[in-house]
Parts: structure tokens; sequence; C-alpha cells
């Protein structure tokens, strides 16, 4: 099993639409869970970062967390073309390293 | 946001050369840096992990002689690839911890390095 899985995608959403993106990981002492956003040949850039059970909204992106499921996901509201990315889901146990998922591709049509 | 710089951006040698990359915080002091490594279509594999002062730590399966890691200090860390080969060509990214490691500590991400082995 791996620590931290999310589906490669692509995930297709037409423009305007909410695109959701899933992340499953199997450390239940995982505290810190973030989402970046890497587009191609180039470097990660975080999204959003969440620690509680809930929701965390900034702008168009809401963060959802539920440890008891060991479930994160993050949703795009208004969906548009420069959304497209592959999305890391990143998990983090105390003060140490940070375990990646593959990413999903997002791909968001016009 | 916190600001990480890395140096070159590309980069093409020669199978057996050595290639160094700088990586530094611009804003802040990291106490903490980290090397990863990227493969096409794959996803961040951390490599070793740089503290400031002393040796770096490095994954399982990373050859510590040859991706030499220096945290020289609070702001600037550099990897050695050294004697380099075809199949060390890679995207290279370092990130910073921004403060002393507790859970809510964000890594920013620098730009990275290509480097191609001919």
């Amino acid at each position: 099993q791996k620590e931290v899985e999310q589906n490669s995608g692509p995930l297709s959403v037409p423009e305007g639409a909410i695109a959701s993106l899933n992340c499953t990981y199997s450390d239940r002492g995982s505290q810190s869970f973030f989402w970046y956003r890497q587009y191609s040949g180039k470097s990660p850039e975080l999204i959003m970062s969440i620690y509680s059970n809930g929701d965390k909204e900034d702008g168009r992106f809401t963060a959802q967390l539920n440890k008891a499921s060991q479930y994160v996901s993050l949703l795009i509201r208004d969906s548009q073309p420069s959304d497209s990315a592959t999305y890391l889901c990143a998990v983090k146990r105390g003060g140490n390293k940070l375990t990646f998922g593959t990413g999903t591709q997002l791909k968001v049509e016009l | 946001g916190a600001v990480v710089s890395q140096h070159p951006s590309r980069v093409i040698c020669k199978s057996g050369t050595s290639v160094k990359i700088e990586c530094r915080s611009l804003d802040f002091q990291a106490t903490t840096m980290f090397w990863y490594r990227q493969f096409p279509k794959q996803s961040l594999m951390l490599m070793a992990t740089s503290n400031e002062g002393s040796k770096a730590t490095y994954e399982q399966g990373v050859e510590k002689d040859k991706f030499l890691i220096n945290h020289a200090s609070l702001t600037l860390s550099t990897l050695t690839v050294t004697s380099a080969h075809p199949e060390d060509s890679s995207f290279y990214i370092c990130s910073a911890r921004e403060s002393s490691g507790g859970a809510t500590d964000t890594q920013y991400f620098g730009p990275g390095t290509r480097l191609t082995v001919l």
C-alpha cells in the first residue's frame, strides 16, 4: 500500500465547473496535509495546507480533511484553463519529511 | 511568501563530470533544506534532508558519496552530483523549511534544476 495515494487522472472538467481532487493516506499519525500545484517542467507551488478536520477555504480553493477516514481533498471552484496542472497531495507526521502522492493531472477544457 | 532560489536552472554536462547545484532561501533562514529528484511523469522523491552545520540524512537507496550535500549556512545548501552518468539526468528540486520543524511549518520549493548528462 502506498503511503499517499492519488488517482493519476487525467481529470477533465469544463471551464467554470468544480474540480474535485482526492487523496488518501496510510499513516494515522499524519498531522499536516498539503496540496501543491505543479505545472509541466516547473517545481511545486503550495496551494493549501490543512491541519484540522473539516474544511478550509482560500479563494476558489477548499481543502477538506477527514482524519478518521484518512482522506483529504481539494475542491477548485470556477475552474479555469490556467488551473490545468498536476496537483500533488503531501502529508507529514510531526516535523518530519513530506511524503508525496504521485499527483493527479487536471485538465480544464474550454 | 518565502522565496527559494536555485542555480543553475538548467545544466548539460558530459558523463563523468561533477555538477554543483545551489539552493538559497532569499528572505528567511532555513535550518533544514530538502533535496528531491523527479523523473518524467513521476512524483517527487526525497533524496536527503540537509541540516545547517551537520551531516545530511540520506534516504534509503541514495548514495551519499555520489550526491554530496553541504549546508554551510542558514540560507545556502548545495548538492554536488559527482561523476554524473546519463541515468542521473533528472529534475532536481530543493525546498526549505521556514521554521523550527513543528507540525504546522511549511516547505517552500525552489524552481528546480534540469540536469542532462550526455
